[in-house]
């Protein structure tokens, strides 16, 4: 079964706001990333947090982790047009940097 | 800085014919390549990795094969489509050392 699986499955905001996706997974884990792609693009690597931390941040972007849980959160502060994406959870195990990804989040953010 | 190269960026196959998509990377050497698939509006599915020239992992059975010829070339490959091999394709590269993976630009296969 596909490990990192996000909510919510589509996510639609107004620019400016704050927009949510949170990821939550099954097994444990070496590091948890977050990816966006553009329609019909590749996906580019947005944040990577490891399984002893708890918090990151880059730019607009914060990512919480919570190990006991096995969720993850990325949120995006004052979110415009151009963030619309789908944004993937990938968790990162040990053996030979293979990630598993989740189903996305799709995000379209109004102008 | 590593790059991908992916094509061709679209592709109409008709089902039983065969397949080649190459990945060549930039920037890096020794790189882990991997080939994911993604089938519309839904998350990437592994399927090979390689961690050497030679080296290959397949992760699902399937119609499909992947070599890695050169140290910074992939290639994957199908003697005959199916119509369940559509989907967009993702070449994908990570390094020791390096944070996350650099991925190519896709490949979307439609077979008919």
């Amino acid at each position: 079964s596909q490990q990192g699986e996000e909510d919510p499955q589509a996510l639609s905001i107004q620019e400016g706001e704050n927009a949510t996706m949170n990821c939550s997974y099954k097994t444990s884990i070496n590091n948890l990333q977050w990816y966006r792609q553009n329609s019909g693009r590749g996906l580019v690597h947005l944040i990577l947090i490891r399984s002893n931390e708890r918090e990151k941040h880059s730019g607009r972007l914060r990512v919480t982790l919570d190990t006991s849980k096995k969720s993850s959160s990325l949120l995006i502060t004052a979110s415009r047009a151009a963030d619309t994406a789908s944004y993937f959870c990938a968790k990162g195990g040990t053996s030979y940097g293979k990630l598993t990804f989740g189903q996305g989040t799709i995000l379209t953010v109004h102008p | 800085s590593q790059t991908i190269h992916q094509w061709p960026a679209t592709l109409v196959q008709p089902v039983g014919s065969p397949l080649s998509l190459e990945c060549t990377v930039e920037g890096t050497s020794n790189p882990n390549l991997y080939w994911y698939r993604q089938a519309a509006g839904r998350g990437l599915q592994l399927l090979f990795y390689s961690v050497g020239i030679g080296q290959i992992s397949s992760e699902v059975p399937q119609n499909l094969s992947a070599s890695r010829p050169q140290d910074r070339q992939f290639i994957l490959s199908s003697k005959k489509l199916l119509l369940s091999d559509s989907g967009f394709y993702l070449c994908a590269c990570t390094n020791t050392g390096r944070i996350g993976y650099t991925f190519g630009s896709g490949t979307r296969l439609t077979v008919v």
